[in-house]
């Protein structure tokens, strides 16, 4: 089984920082994704990428970059953040049975 | 596009009773479905998955669901729940031939209560 590790599972920041956020796979898959997740709202795409340095925007990817350098490393980029980007954030891997695996998620909360 | 919608934002039910979480889809086109269980302070791990074959999947922990293309549904069932199953369910699609994004629904938080 693929396995997905989130750096921080708790972070506070201050409104305006530039924030990273770091996820990280142990097998060889070339979709990667980040989802922001809030009450109500389920999961929403924020950005995926396909391979290294290949990026798509989801469905909400403003106030929101990504980086992805090398294949098993995904980043995260809030580059001021902002106290409306308080929220749980997902990242997973696609895998081969058309599933994904999910992190345990960083949970941020900027003040 | 395709969305999904979660019809009960929360469902309380006793232990040992029946449960049935409900899911409903809108797509043009085919599509393979999934229920993800979320347990407090985890991310989201699979419960079952529908990509062809029979409609009645059945997942872990004694899940199972149903396809409907008619109804264009795919609830959730557990004939006898267990206070462990208290999580939050999340019904998800992802259409065939098209892409590797999955669209999730809003959730459904399940409270098992003794």
């Amino acid at each position: 089984d693929v396995k997905v590790t989130q750096s921080s599972r708790y972070l506070v920041k201050r409104t305006g920082e530039k924030v990273f956020l770091e996820c990280v796979q142990d097998m060889d898959h070339e979709n990667m994704f980040w989802y922001r997740q809030d009450p109500g709202l389920g999961l929403r795409l924020i950005y995926f990428s396909y391979d290294v340095k290949m990026k798509e925007k989801g469905d909400i990817p403003e106030g929101y970059s990504v980086s992805r350098e090398k294949k098993e490393r995904f980043s995260l980029i809030l580059e001021s953040a902002s106290t409306n980007q308080t929220s749980m954030y997902l990242c997973a891997a696609k895998e081969q049975d058309y599933g994904y695996t999910f992190g345990s998620g960083t949970r941020l909360t900027v003040v | 596009a395709q969305s999904v919608t979660q019809l009960d934002s929360q469902v309380p039910v006793f232990e040992e009773a029946p449960v049935e979480l409900r899911c409903n889809y809108s797509s043009s086109v085919s599509v393979y479905l999934f229920w993800y269980v979320q347990y407090p302070n985890q991310g989201l791990q699979l419960l079952l998955k529908y990509l062809s074959g029979s409609t009645l999947v059945k997942g872990i922990n004694g899940f199972e669901a149903e396809f409907n293309k008619s109804q264009t549904s795919f609830h959730l069932r557990k004939p006898s729940v267990h206070i462990s199953d208290t999580a939050e369910y999340f019904c998800a699609v992802r259409l065939r031939n098209a892409g590797n994004m999955l669209t999730f629904g809003g959730g459904t938080r399940l409270m098992v209560k003794p």
